[in-house]
């Protein structure tokens, strides 16, 4: 199976600073990767998919990037709408696996 | 607009069974492969079952196979989760999930697994 290893697992931010996160694969899966979204009390929203896809109506400061076992998501300019729990998801094998997650704080 | 709208949430005890549905709008149902995911209490996502838009091929996480069977209705526009032999570690958010790359999410239902 493919494990999904992000990091850092949660991180403490500012508005207005650049964010990065991780998520690695154990194996090569290509660019099929999207990353997920999931704030407090909901379900989890699509952001970016086959790894640098941004979906209709993400702002354009959430950025994919990364091919074979590395890949990136880039908040640009944090917001106050921003916190929540990130996470990545490998489509190119079975089982699909995700990754730990990435928690995402305001100072 | 993709609206899925899982049902059949309660309280079981361990070594009972459970089916939960999904109903789906605003795509053509039968057209997409439909995944169910789970998360457990404070935890992170877990892919569970995916089902091809024609049920030929079905696919499972080891945690859940042999006892959770995906199935579905395209003429009901329904995808469904029959869980059996279901145990503490089945308790979980269970989220029906359209697509086998793109995913768009139900809102979920609560799957408790307790004496």
């Amino acid at each position: 199976n493919t494990v999904m290893t992000q990091s850092p697992t949660s991180m403490f931010t500012s508005v207005g600073d650049r964010v990065t996160m991780s998520c690695k694969a154990s194996q090569n899966v290509g660019i099929n990767v999207g990353w997920y979204q999931q704030k407090t009390g909901q379900s989890p929203k699509r952001l970016i998919y086959w790894a640098s896809n941004r979906d209709t109506g993400v702002p354009d400061r959430f950025t994919g990037s990364g091919s074979g076992t590395d890949f990136t998501l880039t908040i640009s300019n944090m917001q106050a709408e921003d916190p929540a729990i990130y996470y990545c998801l490998q489509h190119n094998s079975y089982p699909r696996t995700f990754g730990g997650g990435t928690k995402l704080e305001l100072k | 607009e993709v609206q899925l709208v899982e049902s059949g949430e309660g309280l079981v005890q361990p070594g009972s069974s459970m089916k939960l549905s999904c109903v789906a709008s605003g795509f053509t149902f039968s057209n997409y492969g439909m995944n169910w995911i789970r998360q457990a209490p404070k935890k992170g996502l877990e892919w569970i079952a995916l089902i091809y838009y024609d049920s030929s091929s079905k696919y499972y996480a080891d945690s859940v196979k042999g006892r959770f069977t995906i199935s579905r209705d395209n003429s009901k526009n329904t995808l469904y989760l029959e869980m059996n032999s279901l145990r503490s570690e089945d308790t979980a958010m269970y989220y029906c999930a359209k697509g086998s790359s793109k995913l768009d999410w139900g809102q979920g239902v609560m799957v408790t697994v307790s004496s």
